[in-house]
């Protein structure tokens, strides 16, 4: 398996731009996970899907955050407009989620997110 | 999940065991204990979890205490490439919550 893909690896645009960063999880997994990292914050949660439902999106700054998964091997976090505090390293994670099981989170590599 | 408490950060040389600490004082008999690490530029990736006894792999062991109130991820021999964040969550399989928060981890600093 390729594990959780994400791209763009690296995004570098101006403010008031609309971006979308894009995941696919690991076949079979059916929850998939949004994080964002910076270094003031660390890891933070932005939303969880679960069989391609978001569950909890509590941890979205603000409206101008939207994540879909329109099928189990797609997921897109936008940003419209964005904003330089937005800068940060995006990470899409996925999981095979079970009721007896441990359920492991596979990381994609990151999109690092740069907004001038 | 339940929170967990980790040092921020920890010294080793290359070669020695090293032990990474983690507290979860309000673990529930549902928790799993997982074991992450994030190498520099690089996704979290994960290295190992337990349930109550103590599990070993070929990256690492964990030792989890009889009240499981804390365990201990053990690096039998450190090298450079070791050097990274290292996570303790808990994962709760139990009532369809499984929510994973990181902390801040504890950064491990391998010195030659």
């Amino acid at each position: 398996d390729a594990g959780v893909i994400q791209s763009p690896r690296h995004e570098v645009t101006e403010m008031g731009q609309e971006v979308t960063l894009r995941c696919k999880p690991i076949s079979g997994h059916n929850s998939l996970f949004w994080y964002r990292q910076t270094m003031m914050r660390g890891l933070e949660l932005l939303i969880y899907f679960n069989n391609n439902v978001p569950i909890d999106d509590s941890g979205m700054p603000e409206d101008r955050f939207s994540a879909k998964m329109p099928n189990a091997s797609f997921s897109t976090l936008k940003i419209q407009p964005s904003e330089p505090r937005d800068s940060a390293v995006y990470f899409c994670a996925s999981s095979l989620v079970q009721g007896s099981g441990a359920n492991v989170l596979t990381f994609g590599a990151g999109s690092r997110l740069t907004v001038l | 999940d339940a929170k967990t408490t980790q040092p921020n950060s920890m010294e080793s040389n290359e070669e020695e065991p090293v032990h990474l600490p983690c507290n979860h004082s309000t673990i529930s008999g549902t928790d799993y204990i997982h074991w992450y690490r994030q190498l520099p530029s690089q996704g979290p990736e994960y290295v190992i979890h337990g349930l109550t006894s103590n599990v070993n792999n070929r990256m690492a062991s964990l030792a989890i205490a009889e009240d499981r109130k804390s365990s201990t991820l053990i690096l039998h021999r450190a090298t450079l490439r070791d050097a990274a964040v290292y996570y303790c969550i808990l994962r709760d399989v139990s009532g369809g919550s499984y929510i994973p928060t990181f902390g801040r981890g504890t950064s491990l600093i391998v010195h030659p």
